[in-house]
């Protein structure tokens, strides 16, 4: 079983505002990421880390920015919200060889009014 | 371009038929391939599919890889109301320290009592 956390679950905000949304895992795993997945679309990897104070931007674009302190803490924060970043964000670890299976944490829905 | 691709988009089934479902892929440097299944929330994995024509299995389900023609398949045999969900396939291209997963689209399965 997975021990991978997303807060808040469900986030409902205006416009302008500054929002972290925030990924806990305790597995010990080095690898996390950020997905965004908008409703019967893909999920689109937005950020990677592979370790701690290593933080990449993913395959889609994006405005918000992540940071890693700490192994088990992968936070993103977005610093104006605005009704485009109105999503699904996903977060996922993995401990990399042998094994590359992600697993996901139960994800945030952003909306952005 | 989309590197994978799922067929089909959606399917809806009765109860105890049989379901087949397909992934191809188009990357440079195959890895793997990944199965997850997505209900409302997070993904949680399936398989992982390295070599081509060994079936894995789990259950009801199971999922074969070609890497000639690019493609993978999972199969779920005498479907439940519970297998609906988004089935997602992903592909890990290799080189360096990627561990970045590319999805699919996804199929929506539902299986109606």
């Amino acid at each position: 079983e997975a021990d991978i956390y997303q807060t808040p679950r469900y986030l409902v905000i205006g416009t302008g505002k500054k929002i972290t949304l925030e990924c806990s895992q305790t597995m010990g795993h080095d690898k996390m990421y950020w997905y965004q997945q908008d409703p019967g679309m893909e999920l689109h990897l937005i950020h990677y880390s592979y370790g701690v104070n290593s933080t990449e931007k993913g395959d889609l674009s994006s405005e918000s920015t992540v940071s890693r302190i700490r192994t088990e803490h992968f936070p993103l924060t977005l610093e104006s919200a605005r009704p485009s970043h109105t999503s699904q964000y996903l977060c996922a670890s993995s401990p990399g060889l042998p094994s590359y299976e992600q697993y996901f944490g139960p994800g945030t829905r952003l909306t952005v009014t | 371009e989309d590197k994978v691709v799922q067929s089909p988009l959606s399917l809806v089934v009765h109860e105890g038929d049989t379901v087949t479902l397909n992934c191809s892929y188009e990357v440079t440097n195959f890895r793997s391939l990944l199965w997850y299944k997505q209900e409302k929330k997070a993904p949680t994995f399936l398989f992982m599919l390295t070599s081509s024509g060994i079936e894995k299995k789990s259950g009801r389900l199971s999922s074969i890889l070609d890497k000639k023609e690019l493609f993978s398949i999972l199969n779920i045999t005498a479907t439940q109301t519970g297998d609906s969900a988004v089935y997602l396939c992903a592909v890990r291209e290799s080189g360096g320290s990627n561990y970045k997963l590319t999805f699919g689209k996804g199929t929506l399965l539902t299986v109606n009592p």
